[in-house]
């Protein structure tokens, strides 16, 4: 069985600040990691994803995360906050199978002024 | 590549009424997934297609749902006799197919209101 952990439900930064959403994973097999981001009353659009090539894996927007195995984390970042980076984001591991994903229960993002 | 699309966006009904809602996927995107995401949550897996098969239910998709992928392309997920509890936003996905790395791509949901 997989589930995924991301702690704290809110996060607060002030623009231009450094962002940092956690995740850690549980997963009997390799896992297969994703973010992705929502923004009200939209659908789920994918950040990034890891695929085993590079533990350091680069997205959309400026974003990236790190896998470490050791910590079966999978950590969201990204250097400078945007007023339209504000949004819900949902780190997801994928199942051996590749047919269902295990969302994390989402960070709400808000960049203040 | 028009992406994924579902009809209607909101659908607002009353208790004990049915209720379908359409799924377009990417097209030559084998695989079609239903997830449900209730205010505040993750979305939470209900079923997956594998071209026109339906290869894996999850148990929260009770008797009263029921989804078909027929001939393999659009996908209907029919809620009967909804329930309070039944609002949510239903969101639909494609992938290519694959293992491990297959990417999901997702439409922009359905919100369910149950009066």
């Amino acid at each position: 069985a997989q589930s995924v952990t991301q702690l704290g439900s809110h996060v607060s930064v002030s623009e231009g600040a450094l962002v940092l959403l956690r995740c850690n994973y549980s997963s009997s097999v390799p896992p297969y990691l994703f973010w992705y981001v929502q923004y009200p009353n939209q659908g789920l659009q994918l950040l990034l994803k890891y695929t085993s090539a590079a533990t350091l894996v680069k997205g959309i927007n400026g974003f990236e995360a790190e896998f470490k195995k050791s910590e079966t984390s999978f950590h969201l970042t990204k250097p400078s906050a945007h007023m339209s980076d504000a949004a819900e984001y949902f780190c997801a591991v994928n199942n051996n199978a590749g047919n269902m994903l295990t969302f994390g229960g989402g960070t709400r993002l808000m960049v203040k002024p | 590549d028009t992406g994924v699309s579902q009809n209607p966006r909101h659908k607002i009904t009353k208790r004990g009424q049915n209720v379908t809602f359409r799924c377009d996927p990417i097209s030559e995107h084998n695989r079609l997934y239903w997830y449900r995401q209730t205010l505040g949550q993750g979305p939470e897996f209900l079923t997956y297609f594998q071209n026109e098969a339906q290869l894996e239910k999850s148990r929260l998709l009770s008797d009263r749902f029921s989804a078909e992928r027929p001939k393999g392309s659009f996908s209907t997920l029919e809620i009967q006799r909804t329930e309070q509890g039944d609002s949510a936003m239903y969101l639909c996905a494609s992938s290519p197919g694959g293992i491990g790395t297959d990417t999901q791509y997702f439409g922009p949901g359905t919100r369910l209101t149950v009066l």
